[in-house]
């Protein structure tokens, strides 16, 4: 069975820091990992995934994310916090179905 | 073009009552998600669809749940006998096929009196 944990429910950068949110993922299979962003009354929208290919992956918006197979790892960072960054973020693992399993969820301010 | 589409946006109903929530696909998308995203639980994988084949259901919590799609389009969940844990956004996603990304709608608040 495949799980996502997601460290940290509440980061808080300020505006120009770097952005570092936390995702671990249990597979007993090759994982297939995305990250997703969503804002409030919004549903979800694609940032990045990792699909086997490149362990280093880069989406929208200026995120990217590193696959760490020894860490069971898969952080999302941005080298620069935006104010309209601020939202919340999801990590998940592919299922057996094609669905997605998702983190709790880490949500981000952006300090002017 | 077109996004995932979900209707209503907001519903509020009493306990008791049977809801029914709609979701438009992206046109040529064969797989289509739900999802119930609450408080408590987070986000909950409820039942698959892929092109014309039978539904995946392991997600559903409860009999009460039940979801179609006609045609292999527009699907609709209902749920019967609401109870206040029915609180919740319901999102809806497709996707080309199965494996490839999922796109998602809006989802529908629903909310149980």
């Amino acid at each position: 069975a495949q799980s996502v944990t997601q460290l940290g429910s509440h980061v808080s950068v300020s505006e120009g820091a770097l952005v570092l949110l936390r995702c671990n993922y249990s597979s007993s299979v090759p994982p297939y990992l995305f990250w997703y962003v969503q804002y409030p009354n919004q549903g979800l929208q694609l940032l990045l995934k990792y699909t086997s290919a490149a362990t280093l992956v880069k989406g929208i918006n200026g995120f990217e994310a590193e696959f760490k197979k020894s860490e069971t790892s898969f952080h999302l960072t941005k080298p620069s916090a935006h104010m309209s960054d601020a939202a919340e973020y999801f990590c998940a693992v592919r299922g057996s179905q094609g669905n997605l399993i998702f983190g709790k969820g880490t949500k981000l301010s952006v300090k002017p | 073009g077109a996004g995932v589409s979900q209707s209503p946006s907001n519903k509020v109903t009493e306990k008791g009552k049977d809801v029914e929530l709609r979701c438009d696909p992206i046109s040529g998308h064969t797989a289509l998600y739900w999802y119930r995203q609450s408080l408590g639980q987070g986000l909950e994988f409820l039942i698959y669809f892929q092109g014309n084949s039978a539904p995946d259901k392991s997600g559903l919590p409860s009999d009460r749940f039940s979801a179609e799609r006609t045609g292999g389009s527009v699907s609709t969940l209902t749920i019967q006998r609401t109870q206040q844990e029915d609180s919740a956004v319901y999102l809806c996603a497709s996707s080309l096929g199965f494996g490839d990304p999922q796109h998602f709608g809006d989802g529908t608040r629903l909310s149980i009196l």
